[in-house]
């Protein structure tokens, strides 16, 4: 089973609609981050927890919000999709004394018409 | 952190050595240089770190110079299966509440 899991795989949603992202890991890891990546691009950072009880905005937080359910939880929510926001998603955990050695789950594809 | 720069892409015959160089002048007294392979559809995977000198895996080979402005990946004999994206990083290790930046990393393109 993968470490790092991501719910949808994919997902292809219209303007305005709230999209949930999940991700769930198995690593014991305490700190949780998501990114964005579109073409050519390189990968952005949203928003990353490093423990239940913090939360911190990364390079583009608009339009995104975040909750950590549990320390294996972190889902990513789009209140009102937009279609800029298509672009692939990635979770990612590091442990909190190796924050430059992350895993990465399989990313979502998110299409927004 | 620290700004690198690297090249966008690169193409490779299948066999051949592949040296990928990352500068980083700006590198401050405390930050490591990681590697991170990201394939085609996944996320990027860590492939390797380093301080100074040389540092070999499993996987590939980084060498850093004295002045440590700059890195270079190497990547023997190169398959098809390393084509990918790989993305130069530079910060302090462990860095606690320092989140990582990923620039646009370099495509490696294996030919047959």
């Amino acid at each position: 089973d993968a470490d790092v899991t991501q719910t949808p795989r994919n997902r292809i949603t219209k303007t305005g609609k709230r999209i949930m992202l999940e991700c769930s890991q198995t690593k014991g890891h305490d700190r949780m981050y998501w990114y964005r990546q579109d073409p050519g691009l390189g990968l952005r950072l949203i928003y990353y927890s490093f423990d239940v009880k913090d939360i911190n905005k990364g390079e583009i937080s608009d339009g995104y919000s975040v909750s950590r359910q549990a320390q294996a939880k972190f889902s990513l929510s789009l209140e009102s999709a937009i279609p800029n926001q298509t672009a692939l998603y990635f979770c990612a955990t590091s442990r909190p004394a190796s924050t430059d050695t992350q895993y990465f789950g399989p990313g979502t594809r998110l299409t927004v018409l | 952190l620290a700004k690198t720069t690297q090249p966008i892409s690169m193409d490779s015959y299948e066999g051949q050595e592949v040296n990928i160089t990352c500068s980083h002048n700006n590198i401050a007294t405390n930050d490591y240089i990681t590697w991170y392979q990201q394939f085609p559809s996944q996320g990027p995977r860590f492939i390797i770190q380093g301080y100074k000198t040389k540092v070999t895996n499993e996987v590939a080979s980084l060498f850093i110079p004295a002045d440590r402005k700059s890195s270079t990946l190497s990547l023997p004999r190169v398959s098809l299966s390393d084509t990918a994206v790989y993305y130069c990083l530079v910060g302090v290790r462990n860095s606690g509440n320092t989140p990582l930046v990923f620039g646009k990393g370099t495509r490696l393109s294996v030919i047959a």
